[in-house]
């Protein structure tokens, strides 16, 4: 069965401290993982990984992609209060022809002043 | 640039009543998705669309029927709402499938429902 797991399932770090959120994954035919970030309302995409080893960065937020391990991390520096949201890993993967995009539980991040 | 708007927000329903919730979206994607969200649980793959006219089961699809009557719109209906149904449901529409290629999924602000 195709899962993506999450750890830690949360977090609270103080302003300024930086934070790894972890996604590890099993699934058949894999093709990309994406991260969302997910505030009061509707997921916001952050990255879409598909390749090993190739950093993706914006801002103070990266993501790397191990597909031998499979496994994903999302590393944050200098975190700040809006920081602190729900962050989703999903992948995309494929089996007989059909699609699927599995979720991850998500991991809620708690960044206090 | 509405992107994709949910309808209603919320909603409080008694066991057994119907309704439909209503996604429209304004970026002329082909592929749209119906998700819930419940605690501890994340993003569940409800329904989904390939384009107008089409529609398949997801990963959680009893109680639940969608139409795509229009590219632009997809609805999830419930015929006999249940307590269990009680969720945050969101829809997604995306380019591609699954939002990859770089064309990711975007999301509507989601509906809260309820039912009693």
């Amino acid at each position: 069965e195709d899962k993506v797991v999450q750890s830690p399932l949360s977090l609270v770090v103080h302003e300024g401290d930086t934070v790894t959120l972890n996604c590890s994954y099993e699934v058949t035919n894999f093709r990309s993982l994406l991260w969302y970030k997910q505030e009061k309302k509707a997921p916001t995409f952050l990255f879409m990984l598909t390749s090993s080893g190739i950093e993706k960065k914006s801002g103070r937020l990266s993501s790397i992609l191990d597909k031998k391990e499979l496994f994903s991390i999302l590393n944050i520096t200098a975190t700040q209060t809006g920081d602190s949201a729900i962050y989703l890993c999903a992948v995309e993967a494929s089996q007989g022809g059909s699609e699927k995009l599995v979720f991850g539980k998500g991991m809620k991040l708690t960044v206090n002043p | 640039n509405a992107g994709v708007t949910q309808t209603p927000k919320f909603r409080v329903l008694k066991t057994g009543q119907s309704m439909t919730l209503l996604c429209a979206q304004d970026m002329n994607h082909e592929y749209m998705y119906w998700y819930r969200q419940d605690p501890g649980m994340g993003l569940r793959l409800i329904h989904y669309s390939v384009g107008e006219g089409t529609t398949a089961k997801g990963e959680v699809p009893d109680g639940y029927n969608v139409s795509r009557l229009k590219k632009q719109n997809f609805l999830l209906g419930l015929e006999s709402a249940a307590p269990s149904q009680t969720s945050v449901y969101f829809c997604a529409s995306s380019y591609s499938w699954g939002g990859g290629l770089d064309q990711p999924q975007h999301f509507g602000d989601g509906t809260r429902l309820s039912i009693l």
